[in-house]
């Protein structure tokens, strides 16, 4: 079955600290893949996506994901994190021509000021 | 565009209640998918629907839940009757057809709180 892993449930980091959430998933085929923050108390929005080309994509507020289809991974990265990134970060992922989106299970993130 | 739009944002209600729950999509959007969010089991898909019809409906969690696309611009799910487990944040989000890329957009959610 298809699924997609986050490594870390919990990440506390100082303002200023570079950043890297780990997803890893499993499947063999094409994908398209998503990045969504939730801050607190609000709804998922979309951070970022890769579809095809570039597998190093750019999101909005400073975010950046790298495709890494050997890997199967779609790590994401901030060089200098915020006391505003405070969320819970979840990855994403469509496979073949399934019109769901499968889930990790989140991280937290907290930015200590 | 005013987004996914849900109602009630809150709702609170005794134990063996019904509760609706509604959302308005994307206008354009072919596919609805309706969510809970608990921090114990993190975000669960309950139901989607494509094109008004419901593909998959594994998620639901017991016959207490079910859940209507009567036309493009809406849908409901409801809960009859209601139980104290089922307090969580509940979350539509749709899909647009055409856009090929699969993001979801979710509406703000409605949190609901069974006594």
């Amino acid at each position: 079955a298809q699924s997609v892993s986050q490594h870390n449930h919990h990440v506390i980091l100082s303002e200023a600290a570079s950043l890297e959430l780990g997803c890893n998933y499993s499947y063999g085929g094409t994908v398209n893949l998503f990045w969504y923050v939730q801050y607190p108390g609000q709804h998922l929005q979309l951070l970022l996506k890769y579809f095809s080309g570039d597998p190093l994509v750019k999101g909005i507020k400073g975010f950046e994901a790298e495709f890494i289809k050997s890997k199967f991974s779609f790590n994401l990265r901030k060089p200098s994190v915020q006391w505003s990134d405070t969320a819970e970060y979840f990855c994403a992922v469509n496979a073949g021509s399934n019109y769901q989106l499968i889930w990790g299970a989140g991280t937290k993130l907290i930015i200590k000021p | 565009d005013a987004g996914v739009i849900q109602s009630p944002r809150h709702e609170v209600t005794e134990m063996g209640q019904e509760v609706t729950l509604r959302c308005k999509p994307i206008s354009g959007h072919n596919s609805l998918f309706w969510y809970r969010q608990t921090m114990m089991r993190g975000l669960e898909l309950l139901i989607y629907f494509n094109n008004n019809v419901p593909i998959d409906d594994s998620g639901m969690p017991e016959d207490r839940f079910s859940a209507k696309m009567p036309n493009a611009s809406f849908s409901t799910l409801k809960i009859q009757p209601s139980e104290p487990r089922d307090s969580a944040v509940y979350f539509c989000a749709s899909r647009g057809g055409t856009s090929g890329t699969y993001e979801q957009y979710f509406g703000p959610g409605t949190r609901l709180t069974v006594t």
